[in-house]
């Protein structure tokens, strides 16, 4: 089956720095996307990763690593605003999304 | 300027009772999709449209239905809603649905059935 990997929960504090992990299992691989969701809103586009390494947007970057089946967000310079879920999602070879349940972020002033 | 538009944002209904849930996009995308996303739960696909190309989720319920009458809209139809159906109703799109097109979220419809 396929299957996507987040932790459930996560809480930083205002200003540090936070790594979001994701794992992923699925039939076949045409690249991952990050989407952040506050609460009772829809997912906004973050990122796109399809090759490996280090894809760096403002004060977010996201990190693929294909052979290892992983993915991470980062999230530097946090602010309250960005207390969110943050989901990952991987697009498979059907071109389907298989979404993760997402990880809620709580930050701390 | 909204570019996916989802009315209402808020929708009572009875048990039973058909609803429809609307969507609209300027984007002018090919590909249109209806979500049903319970809380701290994944967005789960309930269909999406390639034009005028219809794709069913195999464990979508019957109950589901929708149209797509032109590029610009699309609806979701509830038959007989059940306490279960319950959620919010996300509709997105993609420019053609493939490689590095993300898609973009209306700001959904949350369904309370009575």
């Amino acid at each position: 089956g396929q299957n996507i990997d987040q932790p459930t929960e996560m809480t930083a504090t205002e200003g540090a720095i936070v790594q979001i992990n994701c794992t992923y299992q699925t039939s076949g691989f045409n690249g991952l996307f990050w989407y952040q969701q506050h609460a009772g809103e829809a997912p906004t586009f973050l990122s796109y990763n399809v090759l490996d390494g280090l894809e760096e947007k403002g004060r977010f970057s996201s990190f693929l690593s294909r052979s290892k089946g992983y993915s991470y967000l980062l999230l530097k310079e946090l602010q309250m605003k960005d207390s969110a879920s943050y989901l990952c999602a991987v697009l498979d070879s059907n071109y389907q999304l298989i979404w993760g349940a997402g990880t809620k972020l709580i930050i701390k002033p | 300027d909204a570019m996916v538009i989802q009315n209402p944002r808020y929708q009572v209904t009875q048990f039973g009772k058909p609803v429809t849930l609307s969507c609209s996009q300027t984007l002018n995308h090919n590909v249109m999709y209806w979500y049903q996303q319970k809380s701290s739960q994944a967005p789960k696909l309930l269909f999406h449209y390639y034009d005028k190309d219809f794709n069913n989720e195999a464990d979508t319920p019957d109950n589901f239905q929708s149209r797509r009458p032109n590029t610009s809209f699309c609806f979701l139809d509830i038959r007989s809603p059940g306490l279960g159906d319950a959620a919010m109703y996300l509709c997105a799109t993609s420019r053609t649905g493939e490689s590095n097109q993300p898609q973009h979220f209306g700001d959904g419809t949350r369904l309370s059935i009575l």
